[in-house]
């Protein structure tokens, strides 16, 4: 099926681990971005990226790093894991930047504890 | 920061019945933007309405926008069980080509069958 694809679905980190979030999307879109959602706070986006070869920070960047690595792929990693990184991180893709008449679609998440 | 704020926060009705849920925002807007999101899941696009527009209709979904009291409503008739969920606005705001869309805190809506 079309969409975003996001992995690993769960994980759970110890305090300084490392990891990365993959993100794959399949609908030649141009831009793609990455959401982390807390209760109470809404979504806020970390990282995006408006086309291929180019990444800006978001509103929360502190702690993450992002690659775009081809037109379908956006991968964000965590360099050393604190327990506020504690969240549900989405990955999302659209084709026009801000969504157009289609808007964003959203991966199903990524739940990341860090104990 | 969230511009867009829904209200109410949480929304409990019988199936069958209408439930409407509002968005407020604080800037100018190029469009608005409804989403759905079931529990544990990512969310889903269910309507656009831009800002020259004041009603849109997309099944039993009915979107309007008022651009002067800067404020949108979500109707849903006819509810079903499968329509709870967490209802999101966001706003595409008319501010140049680095604008990005600003989220609210979203409407928990529960259907009771």
């Amino acid at each position: 099926n079309a969409g975003v694809t996001q992995t690993p679905k769960f994980q759970v980190l110890k305090t300084g681990q490392s990891m990365t979030l993959q993100c794959a999307q399949d609908m030649n879109h141009n831009s793609m971005y990455w959401y982390r959602q807390d209760p109470g706070m809404g979504l806020r986006l970390i990282y995006y990226s408006a086309s291929e070869g180019t990444t800006d920070k978001g509103e929360v960047p502190n702690g993450y790093n992002v690659s775009r690595l081809n037109k379908r792929e956006f991968s964000l990693r965590l360099e050393s894991a604190a327990p506020s990184q504690t969240s549900v991180y989405f990955c999302a893709s659209s084709a026009l930047w801000t969504g157009g008449q289609y808007g964003y679609t959203f991966g199903s998440g990524t739940r990341l504890t860090v104990v | 920061s969230q511009q867009g704020e829904e209200d109410p926060q949480a929304l409990s009705i019988q199936e069958g019945e209408n439930a409407t849920m509002n968005c407020s925002y604080k800037t100018s807007i190029n469009n608005l933007q409804w989403y759905r999101q079931n529990s544990g899941r990512g969310l889903v696009h269910l309507i656009l309405i831009r800002s020259n527009e004041r009603e849109k209709h997309s099944g039993r979904l009915r979107v309007t926008l008022d651009t002067s009291k800067k404020s949108s409503s979500l109707l849903i008739t006819a509810s079903r069980a499968a329509d709870t969920a967490s209802y999101f606005c966001a706003t595409d705001p008319n501010a140049g080509n680095n604008r990005k869309l600003i989220w609210g805190l979203g409407t928990s809506l529960a259907v009771n069958p």
